[in-house]
């Protein structure tokens, strides 16, 4: 079937301006994550999903990032008042259960002039 | 202090060479995984051990897990140049938990 997919693929935006970024995981996939990943760098944790639990988020690195799904399926990670720092990609993910495999889609490079 | 660090940082072989990549981290775990990125995008998942197996094989892929060590190595068997990519492990934490905690990574590129 379908993999995960993430639009748009690329992203560029003015400081100060909102942005949503769109996740479409594996059909049937209870677990949807949202990760930051800077230039060079490992993965930054930002929020996760599972089923109809309340969110995690904990790695949400400021009351600027939010994210929500809908339906247990899509799932949009909106950032308020971008910043420069906020450019990055930012990967999704999506497994059957949590703690197992996860399935990442190609990503959202966001950049913040 | 993270979970999941790779080392090396960065690796260069020659093609038809084996790769080494280690992983340690620091908490008791459900399970480790290994990914493999190219180019900064998507990570595809690789091979997955549990924290009751001790190696898995896939392909050329070995991946061994040493729990009392909190370490995790992979291996590539003679190498291609279409294996450069970054690996990173990545650990699943036994207890409440339920995100995995992601590596830096290890770049590795095999030379033609």
């Amino acid at each position: 079937g379908a993999g995960v997919s993430q639009s748009p693929s690329n992203k560029v935006t003015e400081k100060g301006k909102d942005v949503e970024l769109r996740c479409d995981p594996i059909s049937g996939h209870t677990a949807l994550y949202w990760y930051r990943q800077s230039l060079g760098q490992g993965l930054e944790f930002l929020i996760y999903f599972q089923g109809n639990s309340a969110p995690d988020k904990s790695g949400l690195p400021s009351d600027r990032f939010s994210a929500e799904r809908t339906g247990g399926s899509v799932s949009t990670l909106t950032i308020q008042r971008t910043q420069q720092e906020d450019s990055a990609v930012y990967l999704c993910a999506s497994s059957l259960f949590s703690r197992e495999t996860q399935y990442f889609g190609p990503g959202t490079r966001l950049l913040v002039l | 202090s993270q979970q999941g660090e790779e080392d090396p940082q960065a690796l260069s072989i020659q093609e038809g060479e084996n790769a080494t990549m280690n992983c340690s981290y620091k908490t008791s775990i459900n399970n480790l995984q290994w990914y493999r990125q190219n180019s900064g995008r998507g990570l595809v998942h690789l091979i997955l051990i549990r924290s009751n197996e001790r190696e898995k094989h896939s392909g050329r892929l070995r991946v061994t897990l040493d729990t009392s060590k909190k370490s995790s190595s992979l291996l590539i068997t003679a190498s291609r140049a279409a294996d450069t990519a970054s690996y990173f492990c990545a650990t699943a934490p036994s207890g409440s938990a339920r995100q995995l905690t992601f590596g830096s990574g290890t770049q590795l590129t095999v030379l033609p």
